[in-house]
């Protein structure tokens, strides 16, 4: 059974750099067809996706965050990487990973294994 | 943008209830690629429906998802107290190869 684990400081400055860690148990992300995903969500608040990371390294970011959002891949020590630069209390959010679901090679878009989450305080 | 759906639904045991979510002509109009999420308070979402129509393994029969132009929608037959959750839908945008949410729908069985 596939397991995701996200991990990482629980409170930030504002703009400090926001750093989560996704690790992946039972599947390997190098010999995997799926892609990897980060998804938040705001206290009291609806899911946003944040970005895709494929086993390759290909990336693609949701585009009110583009220009502070960095997914990585670790295929070593199998897991995914989250930076996002310059917080304020708009980042301040549960953060979750999830597995971005391939079948027989096709994407589906959608999320079928997630995380428990952390939350990610900003506050001063 | 954000998928529009009603911000509450409700329905008694045993009866069917749908919830709507509305995009636009570059995500939902376009891709068969809807999925819904149920969440319960203080934990991870879980995928209910992919593609539309198809329901992952384990996922009752009780859930079903169609869609019409624009707009998805989430049917729950035969109401069951455990369906009490927070539902999302989502949908890939083609323009930016993006996925794009919906603010989310709180299911109350009465």
């Amino acid at each position: 059974q596939l397991q995701v684990r996200e991990s990482g400081p629980g409170l930030l400055k504002p703009s400090e750099t926001l750093s989560l860690s996704c690790s992946v148990s039972d599947a390997s992300i190098g010999r995997s067809s799926h892609n990897w995903a980060w998804i938040r969500q705001p206290p009291g608040k609806g899911l946003e996706w944040i970005g895709r990371i494929s086993s390759r390294g290909s990336t693609t970011y949701n585009p009110s965050l583009s220009s502070r959002v960095t997914i990585s891949v670790d295929t070593s020590k199998n897991e995914f990487s989250l930076t996002l630069t310059s917080v304020t209390a708009a980042d301040t959010a549960v953060y979750y990973c999830a597995r971005d679901r391939w079948i027989n090679y096709y994407p589906t878009y959608s999320f079928d294994s997630w995380g428990l989450g952390t939350l990610v305080t900003v506050s001063s | 943008s954000a998928l529009t759906q009603p911000p509450s639904a409700s329905g008694s045991p045993g009866q069917s209830v749908t919830i709507s979510c509305t995009g636009t002509s570059v995500d939902i109009g376009e891709y068969n690629y809807v999925s819904w999420y149920q969440q319960y308070p203080g934990k991870a979402p879980k995928l209910i429906i992919y593609e539309v129509t198809k329901r992952p393994s384990g996922v009752p029969g009780r859930f079903s998802g169609s869609k019409s132009g624009n707009t998805a929608t989430l049917t729950v037959s035969g109401l069951q107290t455990e369906d009490e959750a927070d539902y999302y839908c989502s949908s890939f945008a083609g323009i930016n190869s993006y996925v794009v949410f919906g603010g989310g729908t709180k299911l109350t069985v009465l």
